[in-house]
């Protein structure tokens, strides 16, 4: 079964780290890009980072830049989300999305999401 | 960074009936690079359209999508109950990548 699961979400104080975890079944994961969107509570989606399949290329929106980091584990077949210096801004719904293919950032198929919150 | 305002917010429409969804960037996008998702709370999100007018594997020819340059149009030609969602746009273009602030297709 073609799956994206997300886990690592909770409540952390501004200033705090959290590393989000997304666990892919059903498909050759190194040979698609994934991205990051999220969605705060009662709004929009935004876009927040992707990975090549291979790993050695990461784009980052500019809200992200210096405070998140994406990365990847093909041998695992699980990507990531490391995210230092929380911002209240930074609650959401964190999604994991991969990539329909090389070179195009549409997203076939999307996990249900991990929920953080930044609050003291 | 390419803005995209996505019209009307909300659009009140009974079973049966055909939905436009409108979605116009602040410049210029790729018919490549422009697709629609549908929301549905509980659910994962799923791609519709992509490249502009292409429908993604499972969805249903009642689905369609169309324009170019900074107009695009999503028209559900007979809604489904199951259609009742929101719906967004997106385009990505030189290592950035916006959506639409997304149109909700209400029961009326």
């Amino acid at each position: 079964e073609v799956q994206l699961l997300e886990s690592g979400g909770g409540l952390v104080q501004p200033g705090g780290s959290l590393r989000l975890s997304c666990a892919v079944s059903g498909f050759t994961f190194s040979s698609y890009g994934m991205s990051w969107v999220r969605q705060a509570p009662g709004k929009g989606l935004e876009w927040v980072s992707a990975i090549s399949g291979s790993g050695d290329r990461t784009y980052k929106a500019d809200s992200v830049k210096g405070r998140f980091t994406i990365s990847r584990d093909n041998s695992k077949n699980t990507l990531y989300l490391q995210m230092n210096s929380l911002r209240a801004e930074d609650t959401a719904v964190y999604h994991c999305a991969k990539h329909i293919a090389v070179g195009r950032w549409h997203f076939d198929l999307w996990g249900r999401g991990t929920l953080v919150t930044v609050s003291s | 960074e390419i803005v995209l305002t996505q019209s009307p917010g909300t659009l009140s429409l009974s079973p049966g009936e055909r939905a436009t969804l409108s979605c116009r960037a602040s410049q210029s996008v790729s018919s490549t690079n422009l697709a629609w998702y549908q929301q549905k709370p509980g659910q994962a999100h799923r791609l519709l359209i992509y490249g502009a007018s292409s429908r993604a594997t499972g969805i249903p020819d009642r689905f369609s999508g169309s324009g170019s340059g900074t107009d695009f149009t999503l028209t559900i030609s007979r809604l489904e109950p199951e259609d009742f969602a929101v719906y967004y746009c997106q385009q990505f273009g030189s290592s950035a990548l916006t959506f639409g602030g997304g149109t909700k297709v209400e029961i009326k």
